[in-house]
């Protein structure tokens, strides 16, 4: 993998639901990944920074892990909430920082 | 409150025409970095300063300027250079620029071409 990669690009789901989606990044390199939440007409703001291959981290319903061997960090949302609806951006640090296109997801009430 | 801003929120560009989008910071960062946005795409980076009077080329500088004179500024000019300049510009800021750091970013101009 040359790019930073993130699938889905889109996501609908019902209130109360569970999700996860996916940032693909090269292995080669690697420093640090992190995630960011990006509300619409709102400024993206940091979920997680993970640097240690099997890192986890968690912040209330929304937990990342990280595989720096395979190279991807899935990002989940456990009982999505309406206000959850964001598009997720991940961002691998090699020997620049470089972003995925983001997950778009909604979350229907 | 601390954070970044941004101005304007939107700004048309006539051909030829050089404009400035403007971005301050008032948390004390050192490094200070600007994106570019496209549909469908990561952000790209244009410039990035590490510290004041300091600034290096990102990914995608051709067309684009920059000044780190303070600080807590680093505004961007877009040149009529680059041709092809509309879309939405983010500026973020970090204590450093190791790679670890968080970003902090502010809310963006939407550039618009007439």
């Amino acid at each position: 993998i040359l790019n930073v990669e993130q699938s889905p690009q889109s996501l609908h789901v019902q209130e109360g639901d569970s999700t996860n989606f996916t940032c693909s990044f090269p292995s080669s390199n690697f420093y640090a990944l992190h995630w960011y939440r990006w509300e619409t007409a709102k400024s993206p703001e940091a979920l997680f920074v993970m640097t240690l291959n099997g890192d986890e981290k968690k912040k209330g319903r929304i937990s990342a892990t990280l595989n720096t061997k395979e190279g991807y960090s899935y990002l989940y949302i456990k009982g999505s909430q309406p206000e959850d609806s964001a598009t997720y951006l991940c961002a691998s640090k090699g020997n620049k920082l470089v972003f995925g296109a983001g997950t778009i997801l909604r979350v229907k009430s | 409150d601390g954070g970044i801003t941004q101005s304007p929120k939107y700004l048309f560009r006539k051909e030829g025409q050089n404009v400035t989008l403007s971005c301050e910071q008032n948390l004390n960062h050192d490094a200070m970095y600007w994106y570019r946005q496209d549909p469908g795409q990561g952000l790209r980076l244009i410039y990035y300063s590490q510290i004041v009077n300091d600034f290096q080329k990102g990914d995608i500088a051709e067309g684009y300027s920059v000044s780190r004179e303070k600080k807590e500024s680093f505004p961007l000019t877009v040149t009529s250079a680059q041709k092809n300049p509309t879309a939405f510009y983010l500026c973020a800021s970090s204590i450093s620029s190791g790679g670890k750091e968080t970003q902090y970013f502010g809310p963006g101009t939407r550039l618009l071409v007439l």
